[in-house]
C-alpha cells in the first residue's frame, strides 16, 4: 500500500518483557516521527529522525524507550522491561521533509501495546 | 511550553446540525494550526491546516480561522453528516523546523440521523 504501515497492530506484553514496534513510512518520505497515545488523550511526541539521523529524542519518557532507523527508511521503536503504564497506542508519521509547518504528516494505524 | 485545548466530548448531533469544536493554544512565536480527524478503525488524517493569522483552512466542508488575538482555531461546519462522526484533534506545530505536533486532547463527534 502506499500509506504508512505499523506492524504489530495489537501486542499485549508480560510486564519485564521487551517488545519491538516497527514502521514502514511513505517510500522516499525523509521525516519520521513516533507518538504515543494513551487512552482519552491526543498523541504525545516522542522521537522524530530525518533519514537515519535521529534529531530529536527529547520526548521518550525513560531509557528504556528505544528508537532506530538504520538505513532511512524503516524504523523500530523498541521499549526494554515494560511497565503497565507504557500501555498507549504508538503512532508513526512521515512527511517528505522537514515538519508539519511545510510538509503533510501522514499517519499510520499505530501499535496498540497493552502490557499485563 | 506550547500547548492546546479543546473542548471535551463527546458531542451528539443530529444530522444537518452545526457543529462548533473549540481550540485554544498557548504559543510562543507563530505557531502553524491544524485539525486532524480519526475515524473509526483509521488513522489520523489531516482536515485543514493554517499557517499565519487570519487565515481560514477549509475541507469537505469544515473550516477554521486562525485567531492570534483570541489564540483560537474553532472547527466549524454547517450541517453535520453521520459520516463525520469521527474523534477530532486541534494541533499546533511551533515556529521551528522539523518540530513535532502538539496535539490537544481530541473530541469525540457522534452524529445521528
Amino acid at each position: 500500500g502506499a500509506g504508512v504501515s505499523q506492524s504489530p497492530r495489537y501486542k499485549v506484553a508480560k510486564r519485564g518483557q521487551d517488545v519491538a514496534l516497527r514502521c514502514d513510512p511513505i517510500s522516499g518520505h525523509v521525516s519520521l516521527f513516533w507518538y504515543q497515545q494513551a487512552l482519552g488523550q491526543g498523541p504525545e511526541f516522542l522521537t522524530y529522525f530525518q533519514n537515519e539521523a535521529q534529531l530529536d529524542k527529547s520526548g521518550l519518557p525513560s531509557d528504556r524507550f528505544f528508537a532506530e532507523r538504520p538505513e532511512g527508511s524503516v524504523s523500530t521503536l523498541k521499549i526494554q522491561r515494560t511497565q503497565q503504564e507504557d500501555s498507549a497506542v504508538y503512532l508513526c508519521a512521515s512527511s517528505l521533509a522537514g515538519g508539519p509547518r511545510n510538509t503533510e504528516a501522514f499517519f499510520g494505524q499505530g501499535t496498540r501495546l497493552t502490557v499485563v | 511550553g506550547d500547548s492546546v485545548t479543546q473542548m471535551e466530548g463527546p458531542v451528539t448531533l443530529s444530522e444537518e446540525a452545526f457543529l462548533t469544536i473549540n481550540c485554544t493554544y498557548t504559543a510562543t512565536g507563530y505557531p502553524s494550526l491544524f485539525w486532524y480527524v480519526q475515524y473509526p478503525g483509521e488513522g489520523l488524517q489531516l482536515l485543514l491546516k493554517a499557517t499565519k493569522a487570519d487565515d481560514k483552512g477549509s475541507n469537505k466542508g469544515f473550516e477554521a480561522t486562525y485567531r492570534k488575538e483570541t489564540t483560537s482555531f474553532h472547527l466549524e461546519k454547517g450541517s453535520v453528516q453521520v459520516s463525520d462522526s469521527a474523534v477530532y484533534f486541534c494541533a499546533l506545530s511551533p515556529n521551528q523546523a522539523g518540530t513535532a505536533l502538539i496535539f490537544g486532547k481530541g473530541t469525540t463527534l457522534s452524529v445521528s440521523s
